[in-house]
């Protein structure tokens, strides 16, 4: 089926500092969306990016569309303590989403 | 973007029994869709709610086992049948509104099955 590897699993990291994290796929897809779930609450969504090479800024963030269509990352400047969360990609083909695992970051103040 | 409800926010349900979430939307949306996330994990689709009929489910769900219903454009329930503890997860509904592929997601009900 459809799989995306998303990377680095979990992140430990200073505040101030920048992130990085990114996902891969062996299948090309039409929208590449990124999401930040916090602890009991539902996935929000971050950014979304529509065409191949398409760089797109919400705030500090910062996310891009593969030229291949089959990658996407999301960088997050600055980091500050509520960056804290899990963050998604997920890729949409036809009507549906495939999500990646995960990213869960944590940020020491 | 869509403001998305749903309830129960969470319950605790003894095996056997069943549940039925409701998901209600502010406004009119194209699509439905409901998710399940296990403990830990990821976002795996269950099925698409299809206004006025049937569900389209994915590989691995059955209609006797997570009935969905959706009468309108702006309202679904997921039913959880004769639960095990197994079921135990976060149930999400998401919509789609208008022609642009962009997925919002309702606050979650989490399920403990005893």
């Amino acid at each position: 089926g459809q799989q995306l590897n998303q990377s680095p699993q979990s992140m430990f990291i200073q505040e101030g500092e920048d992130v990085s994290m990114n996902c891969t796929s062996s299948s090309i897809f039409n929208t590449w969306l990124w999401y930040k779930q916090d602890p009991g609450e539902g996935p929000v969504l971050l950014i979304a990016l529509y065409k191949a090479g398409e760089l797109t800024s919400n705030g500090r963030l910062t996310a891009q569309f593969g030229i291949t269509r089959k990658d996407s990352f999301l960088n997050i400047s600055a980091s500050i303590p509520s960056d804290v969360g899990i963050y998604f990609c997920a890729g949409q083909r036809g009507n549906k989403l495939v999500f990646g695992a995960g990213t869960i970051l944590r940020v020491k103040s | 973007s869509a403001v998305i409800s749903q309830k129960p926010s969470r319950d605790i349900c003894q095996r056997g029994t069943s549940l039925t979430i409701q998901c209600q939307v502010d406004s009119q949306v194209t699509m439905m869709f409901w998710y399940r996330q296990q403990p830990g994990q990821s976002l795996t689709l269950i099925a698409t709610a299809n206004q006025g009929s049937e569900a389209t489910y994915e590989s691995g769900f059955v209609i006797d086992k997570f009935p969905i219903s959706r009468p309108n454009l702006t309202f679904s329930t997921l039913t959880v049948s004769n639960m095990s503890p197994e079921d135990s997860s976060i149930y999400l509904c998401s919509v789609v509104q208008g022609a642009i592929y962009e997925q919002y997601f309702g606050p979650g009900t989490r399920l403990t099955v005893t």
